[in-house]
């Protein structure tokens, strides 16, 4: 069975500095799609981040980047200059070519931004 | 518009009770997700309906009856539920099943069962 591993339940950071968010999974499959969710406390689930397999370059969304490294099947998630509203769990997620649309969750990690 | 809305935002109910549960997109989305969330936990796949018809059960008890009237709206009828059920529920849309895009979520419904 798919599975997605994030090993780190909770992190914390102070605002302004980077951190990474670690996300690993397992698939047979050759072709599947990644995505980083966000979760602030009491507010609904948005997406952060998104990166197909298929593509070798990494994708980038404001001071959101991704380390995907498809031979090891590890997908990490930096955030750059961090500010207070980057405070929410955040899961990592993925979604195989032969699942339809089922979006397989990891169990979350707790980001803390401190002032 | 890229907002999913869910009614009401808070519920608390007893076990013999019946409610619903309410879902609304208009992003014209023809996959609609049902998830149940546990506190600190991912969200699990409860339903998907694409194209108004139910294709996925993941096998949930039958006092979650789950309803898609037309393709905006997404009902979760609920009767004789436990205190286990207790959770946030949230409902979810994308472009289509198998599309491999984005889920919207809705801000969810907090459901306490007494």
């Amino acid at each position: 069975a798919q599975t997605v591993t994030q090993s780190q339940p909770e992190m914390s950071v102070q605002e302004a500095e980077t951190v990474t968010l670690s996300c690993t999974y397992d698939t047979s499959e050759n072709n599947y799609y990644l995505f980083w969710y966000k979760q602030p406390p009491s507010r609904q689930m948005i997406l952060v981040i998104r990166q197909e397999a298929y593509k070798q370059q990494n994708a980038t969304e404001n001071r959101f980047s991704v380390n995907f490294q498809k031979a090891a099947k590890s997908f990490s998630l930096k955030i750059s200059d961090s500010q207070l509203g980057d405070t929410a769990m955040y899961f990592c997620a993925f979604i195989e070519e032969t699942s339809g649309s089922r979006l397989t969750f990891g169990e979350g990690t707790q980001l803390t931004v401190n002032p | 518009d890229t907002e999913v809305t869910q009614t009401p935002k808070h519920l608390v109910m007893g076990m013999t009770n019946k409610k619903s549960l309410k879902c609304e997109q208009h992003m014209g989305h023809r996959a609609m997700y049902w998830y149940k969330q546990k506190a600190k936990k991912p969200p699990e796949l409860m339903f998907v309906y694409s194209y108004e018809k139910l294709s996925i059960n993941e096998s949930v008890p039958s006092r979650f009856s789950p309803e898609c009237p037309n393709s905006s709206l997404l009902n979760l009828h609920l009767h004789a539920l436990q205190p286990e059920d207790s959770a946030l529920y949230l409902c979810a849309s994308s472009l289509g099943w198998g599309d491999k895009d984005e889920q919207y979520f809705g801000p969810g419904t907090r459901l306490t069962v007494t």
